[in-house]
């Protein structure tokens, strides 16, 4: 079936560094791709999408471009801010399935320190 | 942009008594509505899936005369947690999904924390 994998985490980070939070996949249609953002006590935000092969999704200064060749999709900005410490989940959507749920990774949490 | 809330945000009962937790989509209509449990540094379990007017689909191992989902319209989705007892405490989130959504995209409520003594 269909499936996430996400870098485990915690990331802790000094602010203005660099992040990168790898996301791969395993889909049997062609998915869409999302990235959503749980701050503490929260529900979940979505933060950027990409539908296809290519397609690069942005929001807030994060950035992730939809890689089929490598079936990945991973999150990044250049210059990380305190508020920026939050929980993010790479998650799917495999239209070809039917009326189903997203899939989630299991989720990274980000502390940045100032 | 889609919203959806849920009410209460939090809510502290005692054992044995039961719970209701409202999800509603607030400026479209949700076709599809999805159940979720969180605990404390874990990623999101889902419990059951429901659409308008039919009977929600749980997943493997959730009771569902534990857990009871009514989706009686396309606006409102309740879960009710009966006879609560503290293994139920947990973080409950509600997400929402139109026939427009793109491409599956899901909208999600603010969630509600249930403490069950």
């Amino acid at each position: 079936g269909d499936s996430v994998t996400q870098m485990e985490g915690p990331v802790t980070l000094s602010e203005e560094a660099f992040l990168t939070i790898n996301c791969t996949y395993t889909a049997t249609g062609y998915p869409s791709l999302f990235w959503y953002v749980q701050y503490p006590g929260e529900g979940l935000q979505l933060l950027l999408k990409a539908t296809k092969a290519d397609d690069k999704g942005s929001n807030k200064g994060f950035e992730a471009t939809y890689r089929k060749e490598t079936t990945s999709f991973h999150l990044e900005k250049g210059s990380v801010q305190v508020s920026d410490s939050a929980v993010y989940f790479c998650a799917l959507s495999d239209l070809g399935s039917g009326n189903t749920p997203l899939v989630f990774g299991k989720g990274t949490r980000l502390s940045v320190i100032a | 942009g889609a919203v959806v809330s849920q009410h209460p945000s939090w809510v502290i009962c005692k054992s044995g008594t039961s719970v209701k937790i409202e999800c509603r989509s607030l400026d479209f209509q949700a076709t599809t509505m999805f159940w979720y449990r969180q605990f404390p540094k874990q990623s999101l379990m889902l419990m059951a899936t429901s659409n308008e007017g039919s009977k929600a689909t749980y997943e493997q191992g959730v009771e569902k005369d534990k857990f009871l989902i009514n989706h009686a319209s396309l606006t409102l989705s309740t879960l009710t947690v009966t006879s609560a007892h503290p293994e139920d405490s947990s973080f409950y989130i509600c997400s929402a999904r139109s026939g427009t959504s793109g491409r599956g995209e899901q909208f999600f409520g603010p969630g509600t924390r249930l403490t069950v003594l």
